[in-house]
């Protein structure tokens, strides 16, 4: 089977910058990827990992080490608008799109 | 290009009722899967469609179950409902040959059911 752990709550100020860490157990890894969910929202794409080091894109940025079973998300600068769910996820071990998803880390912002 | 949409946005079902929901996936996407998300939790993999085909299932009873159209739009039957089916439901289509583990979720459906 394949599991993910993430830490269920993290806050933070503006401007601050911020890590939710993911650990996870796959039979069969393919890569490591993030999403955003705003309240009532979908589900939205942040990045994804498949070797090991760090993916940059804007503010956000993300690590993979395999050896480890371990990435995180890196949020920078943070803002209001980044108040939300964070999901780590990885694709099905039968090598499907289907993504199996952690529980989620809800991030609050405070100003 | 027109993003993924879900049809109806809520419902509200009695137990022991069936329901259809419907997906339109991302245009030129040909894969379609469905989640159910529970409040606080993340999604969980119901079943995937590829190319009208059903491409995989997760851990869900056979009262849901699912349709892929030429078009690659989707529909989810759920049989029976029960309390605990009351969440969040949710499509994501993709690309099959898109290398990256990108979906495209809708904005799902969110289903009560007394």
């Amino acid at each position: 089977g394949q599991s993910l752990e993430q830490p269920s709550e993290v806050t933070a100020v503006e401007g601050a910058i911020v890590q939710i860490n993911c650990t996870y157990q796959t039979s069969g890894f393919y890569g490591l990827s993030w999403y955003q969910q705003h309240d009532g929202g979908a589900p939205t794409f942040l990045s994804y990992n498949a070797l090991d080091g760090l993916e940059e894109t804007g503010r956000f940025s993300s690590f993979l080490s395999r050896s480890d079973s371990y990435g995180y998300l890196l949020l920078q600068e943070l803002q209001m608008k980044d108040s939300a769910s964070y999901f780590c996820a990885v694709r099905d071990h039968t090598g499907r799109r289907a993504l199996t998803f952690g529980s989620g880390t809800r991030l609050q912002v405070q100003p | 290009e027109t993003g993924v949409t879900q049809s109806p946005t809520h419902l509200i079902k009695t137990r022991g009722q069936q329901v259809t929901l419907r997906c339109s996936s991302q245009s030129g996407h040909n894969t379609v899967s469905w989640y159910q998300q529970a409040l606080g939790q993340g999604p969980q993999f119901i079943f995937q469609y590829y190319r009208e085909e059903e491409n995989g299932r997760g851990n869900f009873p056979p009262r849901f179950s699912g349709l892929q159209f030429p078009n690659y739009s989707s529909e989810l039957n759920v049989n029976a409902l029960e309390l605990d089916d009351s969440a969040l439901y949710l499509c994501a289509s993709s690309l099959g040959a898109e290398s990256q583990e990108t979906q495209y979720f809708g904005p799902g459906t969110r289903l009560l059911v007394l």
